[in-house]
């Protein structure tokens, strides 16, 4: 397992505001991975991201919005740009600490957005 | 569009009974099968990972697995209160890194 620190907790933003949240693992790790879980709904993949090269968005997902930095084996952020009520949600960072070989997830604890 | 789809419930099973929750899977390559489990307000958990058909069993967690199908099970065996939550169902490609979750379905035990 891994134990995963995702800062901050929960925000209340400004619409037009940029948030950056951070996910902090206890482990090296080759892939963090940003989902997003809208109220009431499931997990959506933003991207995964790899140190030392750009991150991999999913569909509907852009990186001028969601700018990733994954600067070492330990540590990533999520920005969250040009808020705007939609963006209310909870965003989750998740590891596969065992480098893909099982494809079990651990998440930290999410940051809950709420944007006014 | 690969999807995974369960049923929302709620699903609500007395204390003591069995649970049972289903996932159907759309990508016929899918190799890697997870159960979590997510408290309100909480993050997800892993509970259960399947790879091969047939059954798995870990405590009171019995997951099963049938690929010709394409369907995935989790059975709760002597519920209890504290197993209410919300279960997602998650598929995983063979050495791909992308899961995706089922919108998950809501269970109640009643004491």
């Amino acid at each position: 397992s891994a134990v995963i620190s995702q800062k901050p907790s929960r925000d209340i933003c400004q619409r037009g505001t940029s948030l950056t949240i951070q996910c902090q693992v206890d482990s090296q790790v080759t892939m963090m991975f940003w989902y997003r879980q809208q109220p009431g709904q499931s997990l959506t993949l933003i991207a995964t991201a790899n140190q030392g090269s750009e991150a991999t968005y999913e569909s509907g997902f852009v990186i001028d919005k969601f700018p990733i930095s994954r600067p070492n084996l330990t540590f990533s952020t999520l920005t969250v740009s040009n808020m705007s009520p939609e963006d209310s949600s909870i965003y989750l960072c998740s590891v596969e600490p065992r480098g893909g070989a099982t494809g079990e997830l651990f998440f930290g604890e999410g940051s809950r957005l709420t944007v006014l | 569009q690969k999807e995974v789809e369960q049923n929302s419930g709620p699903l609500s099973v007395p204390e003591g009974a069995i649970a049972s929750l289903n996932c159907t899977y759309s990508d016929r390559v899918s190799q890697s099968f997870f159960w979590y489990r997510q408290y309100s307000g909480k993050s997800p958990e892993l509970i259960m990972s399947i790879y091969s058909n047939g059954d798995k069993e870990d405590g009171r967690f019995t997951a099963q697995l049938n690929k010709a199908s394409q369907y995935v099970s989790l059975l709760i065996r002597d519920s209890q209160p504290s197993d209410s939550a919300t279960y997602l169902c998650a598929v995983n490609e063979d050495g791909g890194f992308k899961t995706i979750f089922g919108a998950g379905t809501r269970l109640f035990v009643k004491a």
